[in-house]
């Protein structure tokens, strides 16, 4: 699988907007990038997957750049129920099972 | 919403005892995954499931493991003899998809621990 960079940390206000970035230099053309997170104590819960153009969900936004090698997690307006650890996977479209490699993500701690 | 759910929440037991972690995926369903994480550490891919049969594997999910789908609605990850490496939080996941795109539907999680 592709390997993706995410910083180890960020942090956010309560309300204000977070960006997550990821970059995914070696992301092939069948590859779709994923977003999932992981409360605490929680399993891992889906978050948005886009391909090549921008995406939004009722839980955020992804914006991935023009030569793909980079994409960005948008959460408009961050609560405390956000505090989670964000991953960013690539998955390729192609025969075999769906397997998720989870890399360490970013913790994203919200201030009250 | 639907959702994947597992039993038990917890489970303690003696190192070479034989353990059986139990997931029901949603119902419509057709692939289903066990993941693991040790604490502290990644999530990672154990075994994926279709058809009643093994899909792929990764090399943690030894001749230790095992997984079933007993009838409908229940599937099983066995371990028959746990080792203190064992110890870890197990998920099991569910897909409409056997391929990406797609989301995985993941449970809360058995947390397993080998005295």
């Amino acid at each position: 699988d592709a390997k993706t960079t995410q910083p180890n940390s960020m942090e956010s206000n309560e309300e204000e907007p977070v960006h997550l970035p990821c970059n995914h230099s070696t992301i092939s053309g069948t590859d779709y990038i994923h977003w999932y997170r992981q409360l605490p104590s929680q399993g891992p819960e889906y978050v948005i997957h886009g391909l090549t153009s921008n995406v939004n969900n009722r839980m955020a936004s992804l914006a991935i750049a023009e030569d793909r090698k980079s994409s960005t997690l948008i959460l408009h307006r961050a609560t405390l129920r956000d505090a989670a650890v964000y991953y960013c996977i690539l998955a390729y479209s192609g025969a075999g099972s769906y397997q998720l490699t989870f890399g360490k993500g970013t913790k994203l701690s919200v201030i009250p | 919403e639907p959702e994947v759910t597992q039993t038990p929440s917890h489970q303690v037991t003696q190192m070479g005892q034989e353990v059986i972690l139990r997931c029901v995926p949603i119902s419509n369903h057709l692939y289903f995954y066990w993941y693991r994480q040790i604490l502290g550490q990644k999530v990672e891919f154990l075994v994926s499931f279709y058809n009643n049969e093994i899909s792929e594997k990764s090399e943690i999910f030894d001749d230790q493991f095992s997984v079933e789908r007993p009838d409908g609605s229940n599937f099983t990850l066995k371990i028959r003899s746990t080792k203190l490496e064992d110890s870890a939080m197990y998920f099991c996941a569910s897909s409409v998809r056997g391929q990406a795109p797609g989301e995985l539907f993941f449970g809360e999680g058995s947390r397993l621990t080998v005295l």
